[in-house]
């Protein structure tokens, strides 16, 4: 079965230190998510992307965030300059459609851990 | 705005025994309902979904009712397995409000022997 892919499955950083989460979709899906987890916490959405664009983007997703698509297959999440807060686990997720019922495909995570 | 609230775990049981796991929402339209688990070191999966009132989602032996008197999407499950630890989300998406899953916290289960 098709399946989400992450990598690193953890990353360690310094604060001020740019990081780049990878992500590969399922291979016939049109739409990809970030979301993150703080430990504790509730999964909250990040940004939403589609035809190599952000279609929706939370509160959280500041100007320290950028997702990217460089190719056919990758869909990265960078965060330029990191912060103590930035320490969660995130999450990579894709869907074929943006309806309501549509389900999402999450991949394992990974856990960024800001020193 | 749109929020989901779940019973706070750990919830401890034995095998065989019966599984409820409250969740209950707001939301600010018509909101399609999702029960996500995520088993140790694994992504977030999808457990079962309803898009409407009154409709049942279910597999693996785990059942939701939409419910929109009264705002609930109970999980539940007559005899739950030790292979059911996990951790379960409730969530929901807004219909015609975008496409972003608004998760609770997680409610993990663990089933002993």
């Amino acid at each position: 079965e098709p399946e989400v892919t992450q990598t690193p499955s953890h990353q360690v950083t310094q604060m001020g230190q740019e990081v780049i989460l990878r992500c590969v979709p399922i291979s016939n899906h049109l739409y990809f998510y970030w979301y993150r987890q703080i430990l504790g916490q509730k999964v909250e959405f990040l940004v939403s992307f589609y035809n190599n664009e952000i279609s929706e983007k939370s509160e959280i997703f500041d100007d320290q965030f950028s997702v990217e698509r460089p190719d056919g297959s990758n869909f990265t999440l960078k965060i330029r300059s990191t912060k103590l807060e930035d320490s969660a686990m995130y999450f990579c997720a894709s869907s074929q459609r943006t309806s309501g019922a549509d389900t999402q495909y999450f991949g394992p995570g990974t856990r960024l851990t800001v020193l | 705005g749109n929020s989901v609230t779940q019973m706070e775990g750990p919830v401890t049981l034995s095998e065989e025994a019966f599984l409820t796991i409250n969740c209950t929402y707001t939301a600010t339209g018509y909101p399609s309902l999702f029960w996500y688990v995520q088993y140790p070191g694994e992504g977030l999966q999808l457990l079962l979904k309803a898009t409407k009132a009154d409709d049942k989602g279910s597999n693996k032996g785990f059942e939701a009712t939409y419910r929109k008197e009264t705002t609930s999407f109970h999980l539940e499950k007559g005899s739950v397995q030790v292979s059911d630890s996990a951790v379960y989300f409730c969530a929901l998406i807004l219909t015609g409000g975008g496409n972003k899953l608004t998760f609770g916290t997680g409610t993990q289960l663990k089933v002993e022997l």
